[in-house]
């Protein structure tokens, strides 16, 4: 089955101690992108991937790192995070990606981080 | 002013009613434009995309855009309460998608 998984999917941790969240697909899709979503705000995203050992920050990068070491993988990793990175999670992954591209962005279930 | 603006809801309806979710934007460059429907605990997955202006229909989904007002448009017909989820409208960015806040829909029996 096709699809993008996330892990863990619930999370509580306190500020300062570092922490990943795991996201894998098994679509063999080249881009892959972090969003964190927030009441009145949406969806907004974190930082995104093209490929390979590409990365590039999205909106809201501030606080966050991302990897892309392999074509399946791209972690979130908050090395010190603070109360105002609690939020909803999501990974996506694409085919490709581009302004005229209309391949549809596959999202995992989500992850929820709270930070005390 | 934001990118994308929706209307947060709830939109209450009974079952077999036509449902409206709307959407306005504000930068007329880009072409893509997507619904993504969320349930409760789930992520966002992708209901229809539409390219420029005009409508697109899927069985009971139909998707418009209005490029002189900047509208975006999803009409459901004949509502089922297993249409009840959050709805967000996105449009194709430079390497993201830009979501409106989405609007909570909730179709009663």
């Amino acid at each position: 089955e096709a699809q993008v998984t996330q892990n863990p999917r619930y999370l509580i941790t306190v500020t300062g101690k570092k922490l990943t969240v795991t996201c894998s697909q098994n679509m063999n899709h080249e881009y892959m992108s972090w969003y964190r979503q927030d009441p009145g705000l949406g969806l907004r995203q974190i930082y995104y991937s093209m490929n390979v050992e590409v990365t590039d920050k999205g909106d809201v990068p501030e606080g966050y790192k991302v990897s892309r070491k392999e074509k399946r993988n791209f972690p979130l990793i908050l090395e010190s995070p603070s109360p105002n990175q609690t939020s909803l999670y999501f990974c996506a992954s694409s085919l490709q990606s581009g302004d005229s591209s209309n391949q549809p962005q596959h999202f995992g279930d989500g992850t929820r981080l709270s930070i005390l | 002013q934001k990118e994308v603006e929706q209307d947060p809801g709830p939109l209450s309806v009974p079952e077999g009613a036509i449902v409206s979710l709307n959407c306005t934007y504000s930068n007329s460059a880009f072409q893509y434009f997507m619904w993504y429907r969320q349930y409760s605990r789930k992520g966002p997955e992708l209901l229809m995309y539409t390219y420029s202006s005009g409508n697109k229909e899927d069985g009971r989904f139909t998707a418009q855009v209005d490029k002189s007002s900047k509208y975006i448009s999803l009409f459901i017909r004949d509502s089922q309460p297993s249409d009840s989820a959050t709805y967000l409208c996105a449009r194709r960015g430079f390497q993201k998608l830009v979501f409106g806040t989405g609007t909570r829909l909730l179709v009663s029996p």
